[in-house]
């Protein structure tokens, strides 16, 4: 079965930019889903940051499209994100996902364990 | 609109029936799915779809959908069920086209 382990430094600096590799174990990345990034700052809820398909294509949540890169390196079998202008808001626990998605449903399994980047100084 | 709105908390007593719901204009046009999650833990998808649960969630989760609005229903619950419950969906703006709730905290009394 398909698992995913994200890997990256867990403190970044302000200014600076927020580097995250997603390992997918147990299948192919050009398996026909799509690979999606998704935090959750400390006690608060999910916040979807975007996602990639095997091809390269992307899609970027709108509040965060100026500073995401989401890109795929299909001969590591793995995804990556870079955060730019990382700031104290950009704490937070970082899960990446494989995604299913129709015409009519869309859904996250299996999610990676997280990792948390701390944002400071 | 791109939001889903859920309840921030709702209770249940231990073997009752609970319904959290989920609300939003994206689910006219999508099913949502649904996520536990443990304190510490990634979330689980406990319901995708029409009302599918994935390998190895119980039966006493299901799910349903009527309008704007999505319901996850867990029946006879259990204490190892209190958790937070995310809703998602596709969004058919292209301006969001993902959407998490912003989930609701499930307490067994």
């Amino acid at each position: 079965q398909v698992q995913l382990q994200e890997s990256g430094p867990g403190l970044v600096k302000p200014s600076g930019t927020l580097s995250l590799t997603c390992a997918v174990s147990g299948g192919s990345i050009s398996s026909g889903n799509w690979w999606s990034w998704v935090r959750q700052p400390p006690g608060k809820g999910l916040e979807w940051i975007g996602e990639i398909y095997h091809s390269g294509s992307t899609t970027y949540n709108p509040s965060l499209k100026s500073r995401v890169t989401i890109s795929v390196d299909k001969s590591k079998n793995q995804f990556s994100l870079k955060l730019t202008s990382v700031t104290a808001a950009d704490t937070a626990v970082y899960y990446c996902a494989r995604v299913y998605s129709s015409s009519s449903m869309n859904w996250f399994d299996p999610w990676g364990q997280g990792t948390l980047v701390t944002v400071s100084s | 609109s791109s939001e889903l709105t859920q309840d921030p908390a709702v209770s249940v007593a231990l073997g009752q029936t609970v319904r959290i719901t989920c609300q939003g204009d994206s689910l006219r046009s999508y099913y949502a799915s649904w996520y536990q999650q443990k304190p510490g833990q990634a979330p689980l998808l406990v319901i995708y779809g029409k009302n599918n649960r994935p390998s190895g969630i119980p039966d006493r989760f299901s799910g349903s959908s009527s309008g704007n609005t999505a319901s996850l229903t867990i029946t006879g619950t259990q204490a190892e069920d209190e958790a937070d419950y995310y809703c998602n969906s596709r969004d058919s703006s292209d301006n969001h086209p993902v959407v998490f709730g912003g989930g609701t905290k499930l307490t067994v009394l």
